[in-house]
C-alpha cells in the first residue's frame, strides 16, 4: 500500500540550531513530493515541492529539501531555526499523471526553545 | 487578492444531524479539493472537483457528498453525523486538474457531540 511516513511526532530544536525533518514514502514509482507547514489555527502553506530535475529543492522561509531515490526519502532542512518556525510540518506525495490528490504523512510538530 | 475562503470557521453539531461546509476558491481557480484532518493526523483526501465534475474520491462513506457550482465554489455535505466526523475540514484550490500547487483555506472546524 502507498504510504508516507514521518517518523518523528515531535522535535525540539534550539533557536539558531539546524533542523532536519524526516520523510519516507512507499510508492511503486517516484511520486511528486511536497512539504507543507501548518501554524496553529491556520491552513496549510506550501514550503517547497519536487517534480523532477535537481534533487536539492529550495523553498520559502529558508527551507530546503533533498530527494534521495535510493532511500525513498525527502527530508526537510533549515540551517538556522527561528522561533517563528514553530509549527507542524507535513510531508505529502502525489502520483504522477494523476489529479491533484495529495497523501499526507501524520506530521511532525516542531518546538523551538530559546 | 483573496485566498481560499471557507465558512463557517467553527460549528458544533450533534450526532445524526447533517452539515454543509462552503468553500470559495481563489479567483480563476477551477479545481477544488476537500480534505479531512482529524486531531493529531495529517489531512486525508475526500473529494476533488474540476470544472464542476467529480474527478476523485477518497475512502469515505456515502454520507459524504460534495458539489461544485458554476462559479467554482463548492459545498461539502455530511449526513448522519458521527462523533468520529469531528475534524478540521480543509478546502484547497488549484488552477488546473493536475498536480500543482494547492492553496489551502484555514478550514472549518466541526465538533460533533
Amino acid at each position: 500500500a502507498q504510504s508516507v511516513t514521518q517518523p518523528d511526532i515531535h522535535i525540539t530544536v534550539s533557536e539558531g540550531a539546524s533542523l532536519e525533518l524526516r520523510c519516507n514514502y512507499s510508492y511503486g514509482a517516484t511520486p511528486y513530493l511536497f512539504w507543507y507547514v501548518q501554524s496553529p489555527g491556520q491552513g496549510l502553506q506550501l514550503l517547497l515541492k519536487y517534480f523532477s530535475g535537481d534533487t536539492l529543492v529550495q523553498g520559502i522561509k529558508g527551507f530546503e529539501a533533498e530527494f534521495k531515490r535510493s532511500q525513498s526519502s525527502f527530508n526537510l532542512r533549515k540551517p538556522s531555526v527561528h522561533w517563528s518556525d514553530a509549527a507542524e510540518y507535513f510531508c505529502a506525495v502525489a502520483l504522477r499523471g494523476g489529479y491533484s490528490t495529495l497523501t499526507f504523512g501524520k506530521g511532525t510538530m516542531l518546538l523551538v526553545s530559546p | 487578492d483573496a485566498g481560499v475562503t471557507q465558512s463557517p470557521t467553527h460549528l458544533i453539531k450533534t450526532r445524526g444531524q447533517h452539515v454543509t461546509l462552503r468553500c470559495s476558491p481563489i479567483s480563476g481557480h477551477k479545481s477544488v479539493s476537500w480534505y479531512q484532518q482529524v486531531l493529531g493526523q495529517g489531512p486525508q483526501f475526500i473529494f476533488q472537483y474540476y470544472e464542476k465534475e467529480e474527478r476523485g474520491r477518497g475512502n469515505f462513506p456515502d454520507r459524504f457528498s460534495a458539489r461544485q457550482f458554476p462559479n467554482y465554489s463548492s459545498e461539502l455535505n455530511v449526513n448522519a453525523l458521527l462523533l468520529g466526523d469531528s475534524a478540521l475540514y480543509l478546502c484547497a484550490s488549484s488552477s488546473g486538474q493536475g498536480v500543482g500547487e494547492l492553496f489551502f483555506g484555514e478550514g472549518s472546524r466541526l465538533t460533533v457531540l
